[in-house]
């Protein structure tokens, strides 16, 4: 089937523009997690979706951060008066069953270059 | 708070070699270990998820085996080839890392030359 897929894959902007990422889990998964990676560095967890419960957003660097997921499928991240410092690929991976015992699937990704 | 730490930062083979990669983690209450390859400019493919109770996992030329009591893991490929050039990642899950809050390693970057 289908897996995660996020969009767009390559985003610009200039700062102090705000941007929106999306991500698309693959269906009938009911965890989503968002996750920054920055060149040279490690993935840094931002924020974590489980079902209806509330969001996990104690990894959101920032207030200019926030996502937000209708149920079960779509989540969009956004990001305010962008900072160049937010330029890295942001990730995005579903999974299914209860955490923490289960197996994260990740999408392509989205590269943010802020100028 | 868990540390996860992956040594080498980097291997170059050639190809046919057998290598093993090592994963390293401080807190060793682990719920699981899961091992990804990521390719340049591409987000993380899954290789291998070894739960707590389970000491190795298998899946062609991987092998990934778990000793919790030391905290590590180590991920085995077999007969090398150009195609596993990537970078190889580990995370793991534990209580004072967040539980479903996954701790990753920076990585181990392989290239594996003809």
């Amino acid at each position: 089937g289908a897996g995660v897929s996020q969009s767009p894959s390559n985003k610009v902007t200039e700062k102090g523009k705000d941007v929106e990422l999306r991500c698309d889990p693959i269906s009938g998964h009911t965890a989503l997690y968002w996750y920054r990676q920055r060149l040279g560095q490690g993935l840094e967890f931002l924020i974590y979706f489980q079902g209806n419960s509330a969001p996990d957003k104690s990894g959101l660097p920032s207030d200019r951060f926030s996502a937000e997921r209708t149920g079960e499928s779509v989540s969009t991240l956004t990001i305010q008066r962008t900072q160049q410092e937010d330029s890295a690929v942001y990730l995005c991976a579903s999974a299914t069953g209860l955490a923490p015992y289960n197996e994260q699937f990740f999408g392509p990704g989205t590269r943010l270059t802020v100028l | 708070k868990q540390e996860v730490t992956q040594i080498p930062a980097a291997l170059s083979v050639p190809e046919g070699e057998n290598l093993v990669l090592n994963c390293s983690f401080t807190d060793s209450a682990i719920y699981n270990l899961q091992w990804f390859r990521q390719d340049p400019g591409k987000g993380l493919t899954s290789l291998l998820l070894i739960q707590s109770s389970q000491r190795e996992q298998t899946s062609g030329r991987l092998n990934a085996s778990l000793d919790k009591s030391s905290g590590r893991s180590t991920l085995y490929i077999a007969a090398s080839q150009p195609g596993d050039s990537a970078t190889y990642l580990c995370a793991v899950r534990s209580m004072s890392g967040g539980s479903y809050i996954p701790t990753f390693g920076r990585g181990t970057s392989l290239i594996v030359h003809p």
